[in-house]
């Protein structure tokens, strides 16, 4: 079976707070993707990033760091700095390489930037 | 990126009436497309997967005769929502998968925001 499970429904940080995104899986495929999206008010989803199973390295982009950890099962996504343009609803899914494209998205974080 | 559009991005229809969505992949062949529909403050519920020139897979719940998809060609997909009443009233956005992506990727649509009266 496949899940995602973002237990965090809802987070508000001040303004240049760090902020944590927590995003925990299940899958029996042994090769998957990971994705973290954005989904701001205008209701488009933005694609943030990608992992496979295999490259547990940690990537940083800009104010955007995702932290990768198969023993525990987890995909974290940090903002540092939080800005009032980071406000919006963040999703992770997975994609397991025999269920094809097919998306497993999680509930979602709703985070509110207050300035 | 791939890109992935939708139209119309925002309909108003009368209770009873049919209502039309389409997704085009715009550089790209999309042999795999996915609907999903979004209550407010919801996750994205998939509906159904189409393929090309085959049937449209629905999920468990999912009226196939309520919402009708169409994959005519690897760049169109449509999804009708037939005889639409208030409940029907939701987001629906559509997805494409690449044929020569190795990544299991999808592209998403702007999202079609759908108000039934």
């Amino acid at each position: 079976a496949q899940k995602v499970t973002q237990a965090q429904t809802e987070i508000s940080v001040v303004e240049k707070e760090d902020v944590t995104l927590d995003c925990v899986y299940e899958t029996r495929d042994t090769t998957y993707y990971l994705f973290w999206y954005k989904q701001p008010p205008s209701g488009e989803l933005v694609f943030l990033i990608r992992r496979n199973s295999f490259d547990e390295q940690n990537e940083i982009s800009g104010r955007y760091s995702w932290n990768f950890q198969k023993s525990t099962s987890s995909f974290n996504f940090t903002i540092t700095a939080s800005q009032v343009v980071d406000s919006a609803v963040y999703f992770c899914a997975l994609s397991g390489w025999n269920t094809g494209n097919q998306f497993y998205f999680g509930t979602g974080t709703s985070l509110t930037v207050i300035p | 990126g791939a890109v992935v559009s939708q139209h119309p991005s925002r309909v108003i229809c009368k209770s009873g009436t049919s209502v039309k969505i389409e997704c085009r992949s715009l550089d790209f062949q999309a042999t795999t497309m996915f609907w999903y529909r979004q209550f407010p403050k919801k996750s994205l519920m998939l509906m159904a997967t189409s393929n090309e020139g085959s049937k449209a897979t629905y999920e468990q719940g999912v009226e196939k005769d309520k919402f009708l998809i169409n994959h005519a060609s690897l760049t169109l997909s449509t999804l009708t929502v037939t005889s639409a009443h208030p409940e029907d009233s939701s987001f629906y956005i559509c997805s494409a998968g690449s044929s020569g992506s190795s990544y299991n990727e999808q592209f998403f649509g702007p999202g079609t925001r759908l108000t039934v009266l």
